[in-house]
């Protein structure tokens, strides 16, 4: 099956842990994305990578940290510096950026600070 | 700024009626709009987009309108059924940006 697959789909962390919540992609897009999810709330921006070797903060990139060595894969690690970091982590690619590129999500990622 | 917002944060209907979910925009220079469906615990889901040179595009049971004049974007959703209950997003692109910016949702809740 193509698609965005997220893993783990809950994940608890101690406090001043990192972890890495991994994406993996088999669309062949371009583009890849971590968008934040908050109760109740929309989707606010973390990190995106136009291509591989490539990446660029988003809106909220303080506490995280990401990596793009392969087309197919854009992990995300939530440090220790990341304060308030209990949320919904979706992962999204696209074919590329611009006009009419629609962006498409995994099913998400569970964190929880305990 | 650039902003992405709804007129209702939540919404009921009957089963079989139609339902109407506006969202605002405050940028002008967005040129590409995209509503997803999110349903509990799941990631966003693709419904219909629209681009700025059009006024209307239909999908299957949804149309999507776009009012560049007061930059206000409507999803319709005809004889709405139980499954269509989640939380509808709005998000907007501009040009060679790669990044959406998204509403925060309005709750669709579908009464049998």
């Amino acid at each position: 099956d193509g698609g965005i697959t997220q893993s783990p789909k809950y994940l608890f962390r101690k406090e001043g842990q990192n972890v890495t919540l991994s994406c993996e992609q088999n669309l062949n897009h371009d583009a890849m994305y971590w968008y934040r999810q908050d109760p109740g709330q929309g989707l606010r921006l973390i990190y995106y990578s136009q291509i591989v070797n490539d990446f660029q903060k988003g809106d909220i990139a303080e506490g995280y940290s990401v990596s793009r060595e392969k087309k197919e894969s854009f992990p995300l690690t939530v440090t220790s510096a990341q304060k308030n970091p209990t949320a919904f982590y979706l992962c999204a690619s696209a074919v590329g950026g611009g006009t009419g590129n629609t962006i498409y999500f995994g099913e998400g990622s569970w964190l929880t600070v305990v | 700024g650039e902003s992405v917002g709804l007129h209702l944060p939540t919404l009921s209907v009957q089963e079989g009626d139609n339902s109407i979910i506006n969202c605002a925009y405050s940028n002008s220079a967005s040129d590409y709009f995209i509503w997803y469906k999110q349903e509990s615990g799941k990631g966003p889901q693709f419904i219909i987009d629209i681009r700025s040179n059009m006024d209307k595009r239909q999908g299957q049971r949804v149309t999507v309108l776009l009012n560049k004049t007061v930059k206000h974007l409507s999803l319709q959703i005809a004889a709405t059924q139980p499954g269509d209950s989640a939380v509808y997003f709005c998000a907007e692109n501009i040009g060679s940006n790669y990044k959406l910016t998204f509403g925060k949702g309005t709750l669709l809740t579908v009464n049998p």
